[in-house]
């Protein structure tokens, strides 16, 4: 099992520039978020999915998108990069709503 | 609104020197209290769920507790190894989401 894989690791946009960060999961996980993480703020989340086709906003989810087209993926699309954007984004998955998450080892995003 | 405070933000200790770490909330009808460890560069990784009042789980030197305010990551005899931010995270009853507190730096000093 490899877990929970995102690509890139590290990543520079230009504002205004679109990209998409990639996440996915071998595990047949069903729960699915994204969170971004900055200093003295914590993990906001921005979206999540509880099933395949299924996708919800969380606390932050303003500029960005998401689709789950199959259980394993879970693409968070920027639609056009702002300065505020840059954090490092997280996306973790979970068997079910109760259990602990289990998260990849992030990407870190800075737009210039 | 669902909150989700950690106290202290930040603890250094020395080693062997034992303690707790604060988690409080203001989600009615809890459905699941979540502690995390995250090492710096890295994801969270899994500690504990703990579900009702009253309920304890151990790993290794923590032992998690919940009450019906607060959870509590009592910390035993820690080594420099247990050095990392804790994370604590809800799962509110309105809906699915899972939401963090800013966490707590620990710092054990050899």
């Amino acid at each position: 099992n490899a877990g929970v894989t995102q690509t890139p690791k590290f990543q520079v946009l230009k504002t205004g520039q679109s990209m998409t960060l990639q996440c996915a999961q071998d595990m047949n996980h069903e729960y699915m978020s994204w969170y971004r993480q900055d200093p003295g703020m914590g993990l906001r989340l921005i979206h999540y999915s509880v099933g395949a086709g299924i996708t919800d906003q969380g606390e932050v989810p303003n500029g960005y998108n998401v689709s789950r087209s199959t259980t394993e993926d879970f693409p968070l699309r920027l639609l056009s990069a702002a300065p505020s954007q840059t954090s490092v984004y997280f996306c973790a998955s979970s068997l079910d709503k109760e259990g602990g998450y289990t998260f990849g080892s992030g990407t870190r995003l800075t737009v210039v | 609104e669902d909150q989700v405070t950690q106290s202290p933000e930040a603890l250094r200790l020395q080693e062997g020197e034992s303690s707790s770490l604060n988690c409080s909330y203001t989600v009615s009808g809890l459905r699941g209290l979540f502690w995390y460890r995250q090492d710096p560069g890295k994801g969270p990784e899994f500690l504990f769920t703990l579900y009702s009042a009253g309920e304890e789980k151990e790993k290794e030197r923590l032992k998690a507790t919940l009450t019906k305010k607060e959870s509590f990551l009592h910390i035993t005899a820690p080594k420099p190894e247990d050095s990392a931010t804790y994370l604590c995270a809800v799962h509110s009853p309105g809906d699915d989401k899972i939401i963090f507190g800013k966490g707590t730096r620990l710092h054990i000093l050899p």
